[in-house]
């Protein structure tokens, strides 16, 4: 089936600093979206991306479609405590019912 | 207006046992998915239902299944629970069966996390 690899699996990084992570799968997606999860809760949507090549931003969150259709990359700029949290890359399947999610980045900041 | 909301919370069971767990959608959201997160990996598709009717299965054995009721509502049940159905099971709701620029909700509630003893 299809498999979305996401990297790196964590991070730990120094309050204010700037934060990538990308995902990559071995087929095409037609929607890729980002996801944060708290702990005890359900992941919330940060961005969604429809087009190849479409790079998208929301506050200090930034990310892009890949003109394959096969890799996406999430950036956070000057990353505060709050952005502590598992963040997953997932893609919709061609009949767009279907969420396959990547195996997540836990993101750690400290003060 | 309330979100997803999922019940129980929390549910202990014991091998072999069988159990429901329940899902509301948001008001006039008509589709719902089931997904199961394993602690330390990324939700994995069971079911969607929409409008009554099943419109997606994932990978997973007979013993799971899921109905849609005429208000919205879902249910997941699983048979013979075995120890590695022990996960945090989430329930996703959205407009229609289609995800797209027009149609863009897809809300996840906070789950119901299952321990099989």
């Amino acid at each position: 089936g299809q498999q979305l690899n996401q990297s790196p699996q964590s991070m730990f990084i120094q309050e204010g600093e700037d934060v990538s992570m990308n995902c990559t799968s071995s087929s095409i997606f037609n929607t890729w979206l980002w996801y944060k999860q708290d702990p005890g809760e359900g992941p919330v949507l940060l961005i969604a991306l429809y087009k190849a090549g479409e790079l998208t931003s929301n506050g200090r969150l930034t990310a892009q479609f890949g003109i394959t259709r096969k890799d996406s990359f999430l950036n956070i700029s000057a990353s505060i405590p709050s952005d502590v949290g598992i963040y997953f890359c997932a893609g919709f399947n061609n009949a767009g019912n279907m969420l396959t999610f990547g195996g997540g980045t836990r993101l750690m900041v400290k003060p | 207006d309330a979100g997803v909301t999922q019940s129980p919370t929390h549910l202990i069971k014991t091998r072999g046992q069988h159990v429901t767990l329940r899902c509301s959608p948001i008001s006039g959201h008509k589709s719902v998915s089931w997904y199961q997160q394993v602690l330390g990996q990324g939700p994995q598709f069971i079911f969607q239902y929409y409008e009554k009717e099943e419109r997606g299965r994932g990978n997973f054995p007979d013993r799971f299944s899921a109905r849609q009721f005429p208000n919205y509502s879902s249910e997941l049940n699983v048979n013979a629970l075995l120890l590695g159905d022990s996960a945090l099971y989430l329930c996703a709701s959205s407009l229609g069966p289609q995800l797209g620029p027009s149609n863009y909700g897809y809300t996840f509630g906070s789950g119901t996390r299952l321990t099989v003893v």
